[in-house]
């Protein structure tokens, strides 16, 4: 059981490019989320998913879009990055909803800077 | 608004101390809170999880207190090890329909040899 693994571990863009980054999990989980960490803050939700192809949006999702086409997988994608989005990025999965009485489990993390 | 506050920001101990986690919150409607440690370059991992009608947790050396009226809870941690050195998270679960999470700054504990 591998749990949740991120895909790239680290990454420089420029500003303008574009990115995907993908998670995987092998828990057969429904619900799967994307999350930013910034020096200071809390996590912040990004986009989430309740299960295969849905999506919706978390508490800062512009300038991010995400696609679920597989149970396993939840990617997350930056058409035009800025530098703004430099940031540690984690993705997490959880059978029930996040506010349930139940575990949710993260990745190790992608550390994106956006020059 | 929904807030999450820990305190202190940071903390060093001597290994085989003690040390307790202080974390107030202003949410509502109130699910659950948990404590997540989160070690350098990984992953929150999940410590405890208590609903409004727990008052204490357990995880090893770690307790979780839970003191719904005042809102505020506490993580302590007995005879600290240097792997107990890492980030350690508040996070409180709202209610109802949304679901939602809302994760606390953290306190960065390093224990000392």
């Amino acid at each position: 059981n591998a749990g949740v693994t991120q895909t790239p571990k680290f990454r420089v863009l420029k500003t303008g490019q574009s990115m995907t980054l993908l998670c995987a999990q092998d828990m057969n989980h429904e619900y799967m989320y994307w999350y930013r960490q910034d020096p200071g803050m809390g996590l912040r939700l990004i986009h989430y998913s309740v299960g295969e192809g849905t999506t919706a949006k978390g508490e800062v999702p512009d300038g991010y879009n995400v696609s679920r086409l597989k149970k396993q997988n939840f990617l997350l994608g930056l058409e035009s990055a800025a530098p703004s989005q430099t940031s540690v990025y984690f993705c997490a999965s959880s059978y029930y909803p996040s506010g349930g009485y139940n575990e949710q489990f993260f990745g190790p993390g992608t550390r994106l800077t956006v020059l | 608004k929904n807030q999450v506050e820990q305190s202190p920001q940071s903390l060093i101990i001597l290994e085989g101390k003690n040390c307790t986690l202080q974390c107030n919150y202003t949410v509502s409607p109130f699910s659950n809170l948990r404590w997540y440690k989160q070690d350098t370059g990984r992953g929150p991992v999940s410590l405890t999880i208590m609903t409004f009608s727990e008052n204490t947790k357990s995880n090893g050396r770690y307790t979780a207190t839970l003191d719904a009226d005042t809102k505020q809870s506490s993580l302590h941690i007995t005879a600290s090890q240097l792997s107990d050195s890492a980030s350690y998270i508040c996070v409180v679960s709202l209610g109802g329909a949304t679901n939602k999470l809302i994760f606390g700054t953290g306190t960065l504990l390093a224990v000392q040899p």
